[in-house]
């Protein structure tokens, strides 16, 4: 079965960088990109970009654009979402989710990271 | 960006009822690259409608999606105790991605 699993729990202080990984499996993982969403507390869930697993190009909201970077590695089937200089606003839960034909996410989300961001 | 509209905010509701949930879009969503999710507290979201009216795998029957263009609709035909939850609204069409603000459906 697929399965997402994500680093563990993060804290920062402002300015730092934080990067999440999420590492794939019950399936090919070049076939599928991987989106990342983002749930901070009380908001709405929004949308980061994503990474076509295959050929590793991106596409980023343009909200984060200049401040997330999401690559992978095919040989360990994971994928990483790193966001810099960050601000307490960015404290959230962060997703990986498998992506599904075009941009469509399916069902297959990771547990999540909760990245808190605390001076 | 498309801009997700959802309403009630909150639905309070009996086992058994009826529930309908209503997403609204600023502009139109071609193809009905249109989703719903529900959300428990602690958990990750569950996919249960994809292409606005496609249930998801495992997803069961008394779920059902309709709508095109701007406006979309989420039935839960009888509502069971484990539906009590947070329902999300999310469009594929444009990019960004965008999700609606949810609607509790509350007991």
């Amino acid at each position: 079965q697929v399965q997402l699993v994500q680093s563990g729990a993060e804290v920062k202080k402002p300015g730092a960088s934080v990067k999440v990984s999420c590492k794939a499996s019950g399936y090919t993982f070049t076939s599928y990109a991987i989106h990342w969403v983002r749930q901070a507390p009380g908001q709405r869930l929004e949308w980061m970009g994503w990474i076509n697993a295959g050929n590793g190009n991106t596409k980023y909201s343009q909200k984060f654009q200049g401040r997330v970077t999401i690559t992978r590695n095919t040989t360990a089937s994971t994928a990483y979402m790193e966001l810099s200089s960050l601000r307490s606003e960015d404290t959230a839960i962060y997703y990986c989710v498998r992506g599904g034909s075009g941009q469509q996410l399916t069902g297959d989300w990771g547990q999540g990271t909760l990245v808190t961001v605390s001076s | 960006e498309i801009v997700l509209t959802q309403s009630p905010g909150t639905l309070s509701l009996s086992p058994g009822e009826r529930a309908t949930l209503s997403c609204r879009a600023s502009q139109s969503v071609s193809s009905s690259y249109l989703a719903w999710f529900q959300q428990k507290p602690g958990q990750a979201p569950r996919l249960l409608i994809y292409g606005a009216s496609s249930r998801a795998t495992g997803i069961p029957d008394r779920f059902s999606g309709s709508g095109s263009g701007t406006d979309f609709t989420l039935t839960i035909s009888r509502l069971e105790p484990e539906d009590f939850a947070l329902y999300y609204c999310q469009q594929y069409s444009n990019s960004p991605l965008t999700f609606g603000g949810g609607t509790k459906v509350e007991i």
